[in-house]
């Protein structure tokens, strides 16, 4: 089965500055796809940014850009120019070729 | 607007009894999941469907069921034989296709005491 590890359970950035937080996964499967989503405090979740693992060219979401390395099967967000609203949980998540699987999440906190 | 509801947003429930979490959605998606979230412990796949009359099991389907009569519904019964039923739950849907991003509900929070 498929997992996906996210190693910091708790991330600061001050406002304005820039943040990455770490996700890994391992799978047998050669397509998929790989999603970051944002809980806020109501606890929506909000999808932040996809890749498709066939694409080289890493997504990018405004202020929020992923590095994606398939070798390594590492998946990172990268958060610029942070903003107090980003202040929220967020879960790295795959999708092969059936469910969706999730990791325990990095809570990311914006200093003023 | 097309989405999806989850009702009610809290739940509380004595120890021993089954209780069903309602999920509907409108957007016309084959797939439907339910999903527990705890603290540190992320989004954990309680059960999934991929179309009417047919639902799979994930990591943690014991002590829950689930059915699929109309594509719009996948409601989640949590059962007795729950043993810490007390969490919160996302239900959400998707088209089939792996590119498909999820499409949550709000959640319900569920107190078993």
């Amino acid at each position: 089965a498929q997992t996906v590890t996210q190693s910091q359970p708790e991330m600061s950035v001050q406002e304005a500055e820039t943040v990455t937080l770490s996700c890994t996964y391992d799978t047998s499967e050669s397509d998929y796809y790989l999603f970051w989503y944002k809980q806020p405090p109501s606890r929506q979740m909000i999808l932040v940014i996809r890749q498709e693992a066939y694409k080289q060219q890493n997504a990018t979401e405004n202020r929020f850009s992923v590095n994606f390395q398939k070798a390594a099967k590492s998946f990172s967000l990268k958060i610029s120019d942070s903003q107090l609203g980003d202040a929220a949980m967020y879960f790295c998540a795959y999708r092969g070729n059936n469910d969706m699987r999730f990791g325990a999440g990095t809570r990311l906190t914006v200093k003023p | 607007d097309g989405g999806i509801t989850q009702s009610p947003k809290y739940l509380f429930r004595k120890e021993g009894q089954n209780v069903t979490l309602s999920c509907e959605q409108n957007l016309n998606h084959d797939a439907m999941y339910w999903y527990r979230q705890d603290p540190g412990q992320g989004l954990r796949l309680i059960y999934y469907s991929q179309i009417v009359n047919d639902f799979q099991k994930g990591d943690i389907a014991e002590g829950y069921s689930v059915s699929r009569e109309k594509k719009e519904s996948f409601p989640l019964t949590v059962t007795s034989a729950q043993k810490n039923p007390t969490a919160f739950y996302l239900c959400a849907s998707s088209t089939p296709d792996r590119y498909s991003p999820l499409h949550f509900g709000n959640g319900t929070r569920l107190t078993v005491t």
